[in-house]
């Protein structure tokens, strides 16, 4: 199985700050990778797929980036919508697996 | 626009099978692009896949589950399905279903998910 290990676990950041999540797999995926913002209550909500693309209506200010084994989820100008946990998600095996997640306080 | 809702029983007793649908909407479960799976999260908790299947019927299923849970698709309905026996306590959690772009995928390829469902297990 590949596994995916999330840093940091949590943060606390302020309005307008510049947030790095980073997703590290156990074995190389290509760019099989996705970000996701779960809010309490609420289903994930796809915000990257494919390590770079922006999901439609996802404000620009989220950018992914990565392959292989390292990935980033980046937030630029930290807004307080932005709070939650983040979870990234691998589709390379047959098999999904999630990170552990980052909770964001803003 | 393909859409995924789940639909079951909210409350399970302990030792029953829990039994939850799938319904998808705006495409086929027959397409050759896609995997179609299970995913849950108890409540505080982290995200867990739980199985996988094929259009075909090659169906991935999670180590630590697999003695007790099953996933199928039925095309006529086009649904897909989740069983999980002798439920305990530790088997509550909100349960997503989801399709999975293929490695071969083409066209709309990204994750989609369904609302999710609650499910209780409790006497």
């Amino acid at each position: 199985d590949v596994q995916l290990t999330q840093s940091p676990s949590s943060l606390s950041a302020s309005v307008g700050a510049r947030l790095r999540i980073t997703c590290r797999a156990s074995q190389s995926i290509g760019n099989y990778l996705h970000w996701y913002q779960q809010k309490p209550g609420k289903a994930p909500k796809l915000l990257i797929y494919f390590a770079s693309t922006l999901e439609t209506g996802v404000p620009s200010r989220f950018s992914g980036s990565g392959s292989g084994t390292d990935f980033t989820l980046a937030v630029n100008g930290l807004q307080p919508e932005d709070f939650g946990t983040y979870y990234c998600q691998q589709s390379f095996s047959t098999l999904g697996t999630f990170g552990q997640g980052t909770k964001v306080e803003i | 626009q393909m859409k995924l809702q789940e639909s079951g029983p909210g409350l399970v007793k302990p030792s029953d099978t829990l039994s939850l649908m799938c319904n998808v909407s705006g495409d086929s479960v027959n397409n050759n692009n896609y995997f179609w799976g299970w995913v849950r999260q108890p409540p505080g908790r982290g995200l867990e896949w739980i199985a996988n299947i094929f259009y075909s019927g090659t169906t991935y299923y999670s180590p630590s589950l697999k003695s007790r849970v099953a996933i199928s698709v039925d095309m006529s309905k086009n649904q897909f399905s989740l069983k999980l026996s002798s439920v305990t306590a530790a088997d509550t959690a909100v349960y997503y279903c989801a399709r999975i772009g293929t490695g071969t995928c083409r066209g709309d390829c990204r994750p989609l998910w369904g609302q999710g469902t609650l499910v209780t297990v409790s006497s």
